[in-house]
C-alpha cells in the first residue's frame, strides 16, 4: 500500500518537553510538508522540504524544527519554545514538477498540558 | 484581508441536494486549485485538482475556476450523508512548494 503514515495518532506531553512527530511516505515523492490545524482554521504551513538535506521555513516555523535525512522521512520536533503546541499536526507529500497537489497523512493530535 | 476566503458555514442540506462550496482569492498569481475533503480527526483527502480556468468533472463532483473573478467553486450533485465533512479549498502559484488554504466549510448532509 502506497501512502503516508504518521505516528502516533495521539500524543500527550507535559509543558517544557520537546516531542518528535514521525512522518514516513512510500510514494517516492520528493517534497514533504508539515502543517498545523487548529479548530475552525485552515492549514498553516510549518516547514517544507523539496529535497533530502534541505528544508525551508513556512509561515509559522517558530518553536519547531525538522530534518530530512532520507527521502521517505520528515520528522517534526515541537520544542518547548513553541508557545501553544496543542494542535492537530498533518504531514503531506507531493511529487516535484507534477503540479501542486499534496497528499496527506492521517495526522497526529498533540496535547500539551 | 486573507489571501483565500472561504465561508466556514456550517452548511446543512437534505440528502439529494446540490451543494455549492466557494472560495475567493486575492493573489492573481494562483493557477493551481484544489479541493480537499476532511472527515473529523482525519487527514485531508484530495478530491479535485484543476489548473488555470475552466471546469472539471469527476462523478458527482464538479470543480469550476474563474480566474477573472478570482473565484472557485465545488459542486456536489445528489449529495449523500457520507459527503458530510469539512471541505477545504487550496491554491498555489507555482508547480512546487506552498499551498494556501481556505479555512474550510463544514457540510452536513442529513437523510
Amino acid at each position: 500500500d502506497g501512502g503516508i503514515t504518521q505516528s502516533p495518532k495521539y500524543l500527550f506531553r507535559k509543558e517544557g518537553q520537546n516531542v518528535t512527530l514521525s512522518c514516513e511516505q512510500n510514494l517516492n515523492h520528493d517534497a514533504m510538508y508539515w502543517y498545523r490545524q487548529d479548530p475552525g482554521q485552515g492549514l498553516r504551513l510549518i516547514y517544507y522540504s523539496q529535497i533530502v538535506n534541505d528544508f525551508q521555513k513556512g509561515d509559522i516555523a517558530e518553536g519547531y524544527s525538522v530534518s530530512r535525512e532520507k527521502k521517505e522521512s520528515f520528522p517534526l520536533t515541537v520544542t518547548s519554545a513553541q508557545k501553544n503546541p496543542t494542535a492537530f499536526y498533518l504531514c503531506a507529500s507531493s511529487p516535484i514538477g507534477g503540479g501542486d497537489e499534496q497528499y496527506f497523512g492521517p495526522g497526529t493530535r498533540l496535547t500539551v498540558t | 484581508q486573507k489571501e483565500v476566503e472561504q465561508d466556514p458555514g456550517p452548511l446543512s442540506v437534505p440528502e439529494g441536494a446540490i451543494v455549492s462550496l466557494n472560495c475567493t482569492y486575492s493573489n492573481s498569481a494562483f493557477q493551481y486549485f484544489m479541493w480537499y475533503r476532511q472527515y473529523s480527526r482525519k487527514g485531508p483527502e484530495l478530491l479535485m485538482y484543476t489548473y488555470s480556468s475552466g471546469n472539471k468533472e469527476d462523478g458527482r463532483f464538479t470543480a469550476q475556476v474563474d480566474k477573472s473573478s478570482k473565484y472557485i467553486s465545488l459542486f456536489i450533485r445528489d449529495s449523500q450523508p457520507s459527503d458530510s465533512a469539512t471541505y477545504l479549498c487550496a491554491m498555489s502559484g507555482t508547480s512546487y512548494g506552498k499551498l494556501t488554504f481556505g479555512q474550510g466549510t463544514i457540510l452536513t448532509v442529513h437523510p
